[in-house]
């Protein structure tokens, strides 16, 4: 079974600071992992995602995370954060074989304080 | 841009009365899911789809909650009878078939069990 923890509930950072958001998984085989942000009252929107290759994945919004095997970890970065970042980010690991589905963590609401 | 389409966006029912909500995939996703997710967590599959067969609803409460997609294309998710529990959005998604593909999510149906 797979699985997805992210570290922190919530993250404040202010505008123009670091923003990172932390996702460890569990998968007994080659994960694909993603990372959707979710606005009040919307749906999920893609973020960026890691099936093979370049272990860095460059994404929407100027976000990037970098898929690291021997961490597990999937983590999600912004150089410099900006007051529309502040959303709910939700990571994900994807199932192979067959019934392909997405496994989400419990979410990391981020704020950006001015 | 294509988009996963889903009504209604916002429902307020009664205990014990039926409610349902409908999905129109991305035109060619053969593969479709409803996801629950109450508030302050990530999504939980209910049920998956491909084309009109249900490949898993193993954490669909089946006493009280029906899907279907007759015809392999849109799909209506049942619940009867709601419970003050079942408050929450309802998320569809859509992908094509084979792991690795993005999975692209509609609006959400919020639903509010009173």
């Amino acid at each position: 079974a797979q699985s997805v923890t992210q570290l922190g509930s919530h993250v404040s950072v202010s505008e123009g600071a670091l923003v990172l958001l932390r996702c460890n998984y569990s998968s007994s085989v080659p994960p694909y992992l993603f990372w959707y942000v979710q606005y009040p009252n919307q749906g999920l929107q893609l973020l960026l995602k890691y099936t093979t290759g370049a272990t860095l994945v460059k994404g929407i919004n100027g976000f990037e995370a970098e898929f690291k095997k021997s961490e597990t970890s999937f983590h999600l970065t912004k150089p410099s954060a900006h007051m529309s970042d502040a959303a709910e980010y939700f990571c994900a690991v994807g199932s192979g074989g067959s019934n392909y589905k997405l496994t989400f963590g419990k979410g990391t609401l981020l704020t950006v304080n001015p | 841009e294509a988009e996963v389409a889903q009504s209604p966006r916002y429902k307020i029912t009664e205990k014990s009365q039926a409610v349902a909500f409908w999905c129109d995939p991305i035109s060619g996703h053969a593969t479709l899911y409803w996801y629950r997710q109450i508030l302050g967590q990530g999504p939980e599959l209910l049920v998956q789809f491909q084309d009109e067969s249900v490949v898993d609803d193993s954490q669909l409460p089946k006493d009280r909650f029906s899907a279907e997609r007759l015809k392999g294309v849109d799909s209506t998710l049942k619940i009867q009878p709601a419970e003050l529990g079942d408050s929450a959005m309802y998320l569809c998604a859509s992908s094509r078939t084979g792991p690795g593909n993005t999975i692209y999510f509609g609006e959400g149906s919020w639903l509010t069990v009173v």
